[in-house]
């Protein structure tokens, strides 16, 4: 079955330490996105990716950085600059360009301990 | 102002009741909105999809919208537990960013 697939499921993080979070889809979408939800503030676009090797801040792209290698794979890195990182982190990819909806992954839980 | 406005609830509703979950948005120029329901600790899954005005209807959901009050509503009829969720509308212009509610959770009592 075609879908997005993140993990780890949840992560722990030590302040000062980077940490790579995973998202691979097999849905031959063109498009991948970063989001982070917080209680209360919906989702909040990070990062997104049109193409492969062409990747977007969104609109809080501080203290977060992405790679788009492949088609299939948009991983992001949270680093220590990022001051507030425990979040519910949720990946999406849609075909392209247009009106389509998201499909999303499963997410990724980030503590910071 | 926000771009999209959602009231955050919760909603309490007895299983059988009709649904009401509404969203204003600010920008006249959206024309693709749609809404998103989230499970607990689980990504969101899209639910309904619509383009510019109107009404659509998928079983016992129908999404509304009205953009001459820049209002987007989502109905459920013979509401059910397992329809309590968060849910989410969005919309975008076209192009690559869309934007989302803060997300209304719903509680569906048996």
């Amino acid at each position: 079955d075609g879908g997005i697939t993140q993990s780890p499921k949840y992560l722990f993080r030590k302040e000062g330490q980077n940490v790579t979070l995973s998202c691979e889809q097999n849905l031959n979408h063109d498009a991948m996105y970063w989001y982070r939800q917080d209680p209360g503030q919906g989702l909040r676009l990070i990062y997104y990716s049109q193409i492969v090797n062409d990747f977007q801040k969104g609109d809080i792209a501080e203290g977060y950085s992405v790679s788009r290698e492949k088609k299939e794979s948009f991983p992001l890195t949270v680093t220590s600059a990022q001051k507030n990182p425990t979040a519910f982190y949720l990946c999406a990819s849609r075909p392209g360009q247009g009106g389509y909806g998201y499909t999303f992954g499963s997410g990724t839980r980030l503590t910071v301990v | 102002q926000k771009e999209v406005e959602q009231d955050p609830g919760p909603l309490s509703v007895p299983e059988g009741a009709i649904v009401s979950l509404n969203c204003t948005y600010s920008n006249s120029a959206f024309q693709y909105f749609m809404w998103y329901r989230q499970y607990s600790r689980k990504g969101p899954e899209l639910l309904m999809y619509t383009y510019s005005s109107g009404n659509k209807e998928d079983g016992r959901f129908t999404a509304q919208v009205d953009k001459s009050s820049k209002y987007i509503s989502l109905f459920i009829r013979d509401s059910q537990p397992s329809d309590s969720a968060t849910y989410l509308c969005a919309t975008f212009t076209g192009g690559f960013k869309t934007i989302f509610g803060a997300g209304t959770r719903l509680f569906v009592k048996a």
